[in-house]
């Protein structure tokens, strides 16, 4: 156990579907992200947040939509996916700037029919 | 742009021997951070190992070491007594500047 929840484990939607990802951390991080895991692929930063202001949108189409209401949630909003869109979603969370380790959830396995 | 490339997509090793995993990466920085991050079939990313750039003293966690070289740009994973439950993706990753960069990682089986 990391202290970084994902909900859903797995997710199965269809591409008109609207569903939302979520993350949360208890540990006093400040930062938090959300990378993507396509197989053969790197994992992908999609967004990062500071201090619940976004830092970091990495190119990521706009059906992708996160949301930081504070500095211990973290949501990402799915809507009219893509089937390539369906990937291993993982949250992390670290201190902000300080080389200090990435703590991951366990992901959300996405598939977009 | 940071790149971070690891070479050897899949490797297999006898258990109790030793392995070595290639990583090597692209900056024009100085200062920066390197990581290693296991990701078993639970697929939890765990931290093995961690190197600051500044630092000339390889790091070592327990069976774990890195050879790091940092003028050819080289971060390589070393682990002794591979032990069944080290069997995992292994992704060698480039931090700096609030973002960390992943390559594309290496399979490591270990035989019995």
């Amino acid at each position: 156990e990391t202290g970084v929840t994902q909900t859903p484990r797995h997710l199965v939607m269809g591409m008109t579907n609207k569903k939302s990802l979520k993350c949360e951390q208890h540990l006093g991080h400040n930062a938090m992200y959300w990378y993507k895991q396509s197989a053969k692929k790197p994992l992908e930063l999609m967004f990062v947040y500071n201090f619940k202001e976004q830092t970091e949108n990495n190119s990521v189409p706009s059906r992708f939509s996160p949301e930081c209401p504070n500095s211990s949630h973290l949501f990402l909003h799915l809507h009219t996916l893509q089937p390539e869109d369906s990937a291993l979603y993982l949250c992390a969370s670290s201190k902000w700037d300080s080389g200090e380790k990435l703590f991951f959830g366990s992901g959300t396995q996405l598939s977009v029919l | 742009a940071q790149t971070v490339t690891q070479s050897q997509p899949e490797m297999s090793v006898q258990e109790a021997e030793t392995v070595t995993l290639s990583c090597t990466y692209d900056t024009s920085e100085s200062d920066y951070y390197l990581f290693w991050y296991k990701q078993p079939p639970s697929r939890q990313m765990i931290l093995v190992i961690r190197q600051e750039a500044y630092k000339q003293q390889n790091a070592t966690e327990n069976r774990f070491s890195v050879n790091f070289q940092k003028a050819a740009k080289s971060f390589s994973l070393k682990i002794s007594d591979s032990q069944l439950g080290d069997a995992a993706m292994y992704f060698c990753a480039y931090f700096r500047d609030d973002k960390i960069i992943f390559g594309k990682g290496t399979r490591l089986h270990i035989l019995p």
